[in-house]
């Protein structure tokens, strides 16, 4: 398995809502992230768990919330988020620095 | 630090024909790896090609090669016979000690 899979593609959700994003890959990599994308812009880096630890928060304001539940398994909750937040969140993960990362096809997120 | 900067917003092209994606780069590392990914319509971000600064030869993948001028901090992208499934966002990243690092990307249409 070389993918990384993220779920859900879509989501919509209100102002007040909690959601979560998901995040899995199987390669054995232990260093994973979230990014945020805007349309046309490059990805900006959220946070970066490495073995399974949080070691990179890019000053995210805590409406965001990752969580590393194993090597595995990545997740994003999602509180009280703003409409500004509406982008495409990628999650990917490294074996090292030389290989680059292997990126997830995203969740498209709307707040409304 | 790193920096990475891609001075072409937009490129096009006919199919079948070449062409050049520009990239500079500044580092102060001295073990470093650079990266170009594609990010077609269906968002996924998909690495295209990877050169390790210590080597000095120009990576080669398929239609895609590499102009990597260390000196220079230049390492740009050549497509060779253009299809048009290679409209898309390309962006140029680069990897040191720290996470990578994206250029703001070149949208690149390719044309009948």
């Amino acid at each position: 398995d070389t993918e990384v899979t993220q779920t859900p593609k879509h989501l919509v959700m209100g102002m007040t809502n909690k959601k979560s994003l998901k995040c899995e890959q199987h390669m054995g990599h232990r260093a994973m992230y979230w990014y945020k994308q805007k349309a046309k812009k490059p990805p900006e880096l959220m946070f970066v768990y490495s073995y399974e630890k949080l070691s990179i928060n890019e000053s995210v304001p805590s409406r965001f919330s990752p969580e590393c539940p194993n090597s595995s398994l990545l997740n994003l909750h999602l509180h009280a988020l703003q409409p500004e937040d509406s982008a495409l969140y990628l999650c990917a993960s490294s074996e090292d620095r030389a290989n680059g990362y292997t990126f997830g096809s995203g969740t498209r997120l709307t707040v409304v | 630090a790193q920096t990475v900067t891609q001075s072409q917003p937009e490129m096009s092209v006919q199919e079948a024909e070449t062409v050049t994606l520009s990239c500079t780069y500044d580092t102060s590392e001295n073990n470093y790896y650079l990266f170009w990914y594609k990010q077609p319509p269906s968002r996924q971000m998909i690495l295209v090609i990877r050169q390790e600064a210590y080597k000095q030869q120009n990576a080669t993948e398929n239609r895609f090669s590499v102009n990597f001028q260390k000196a220079a901090k230049s390492f740009s992208l050549k497509i060779s016979d253009s299809q048009l499934g290679d409209t898309a966002m390309y962006f140029c990243a680069s990897s040191g000690y720290s996470t990578l690092t994206f250029g703001k990307g070149t949208m690149l249409l390719v044309s009948p």
